[in-house]
């Protein structure tokens, strides 16, 4: 089945570590997105790329990094630079074409302390 | 993107039809109107979009203004099973401009049996 991986669902880390938070999708999408939600709160944009080997900062990029060298991953990089890393991630795909909907991931859950 | 505004919560009785409102009143003639709903700890489910003319799909209906500023989402016989938050976005435009998908905090509908 097609579709969008994230992994893994939950993940912990002490503060001051570097994660990466893996997004695969075998959809043949151009355009990946990454969102931050915390609790009782909307999707916030973080980074989002239209095709390989480009990407734009969203809203809220500061202490965050992404690549984007294969079209099927988008991985994103929490750095410690951000001051409330604890949240939940979301990555989706699109095909680019501007009605097109975002297919989304099930999320991974980071939890820092 | 324009923005979306939407009441951030709403009850409806099991069984009966449930009528979601989204004012989007900046809304530019190319944007797309989108809904999403998302069940706790999971990513957004993508439910239904249009343009200008009503649609319908397996899941819901879209009803759109014709002034296009305004717009409701139908669940036609709710179930325990539609309590979630549910988000509506515009979406659409030239020059790549179409890819910064923005989400509000959407309308946690719960269903009552």
């Amino acid at each position: 089945d097609g579709g969008i991986t994230q992994s893994p669902k939950y993940l912990f880390r002490k503060e001051g570590q570097n994660v990466t938070l893996s997004c695969e999708q075998n959809l043949n999408h151009d355009a990946m997105y990454w969102y931050r939600q915390d609790p009782g709160q909307g999707l916030r944009l973080i980074y989002y790329s239209q095709i390989v080997n480009d990407f734009q900062k969203g809203d809220i990029a500061e202490g965050y990094s992404v690549s984007r060298e294969k079209k099927e991953s988008f991985p994103l990089t929490v750095t410690s630079a951000q001051k409330n890393p604890t949240a939940f991630y979301l990555c989706a795909s699109s095909s680019g074409q501007y009605n097109s909907p975002l297919h989304f991931g099930n999320g991974t859950r980071l939890t820092v302390t | 993107d324009a923005k979306t505004t939407q009441p951030p919560s709403m009850d409806c009785a099991e069984g009966r039809a449930a009528n979601l409102p989204c004012n989007h009143s900046t809304i530019s003639g190319n944007e797309y109107v989108y809904w999403y709903r998302q069940i706790h700890s999971q990513g957004p489910q993508y439910i239904i979009h249009g343009l200008k003319n009503n649609e319908t799909n397996e899941m819901a209906s879209l009803i759109i203004t014709e002034d296009r500023k305004s717009s409701t989402l139908i669940l036609p016989h709710a179930t325990l099973r539609d309590t979630a938050v549910y988000y509506c976005i515009v979406r659409g435009g030239g020059s790549g401009g179409y890819q910064k998908v923005t989400f509000g905090t959407g309308t946690k509908l719960q269903v009552i049996p």
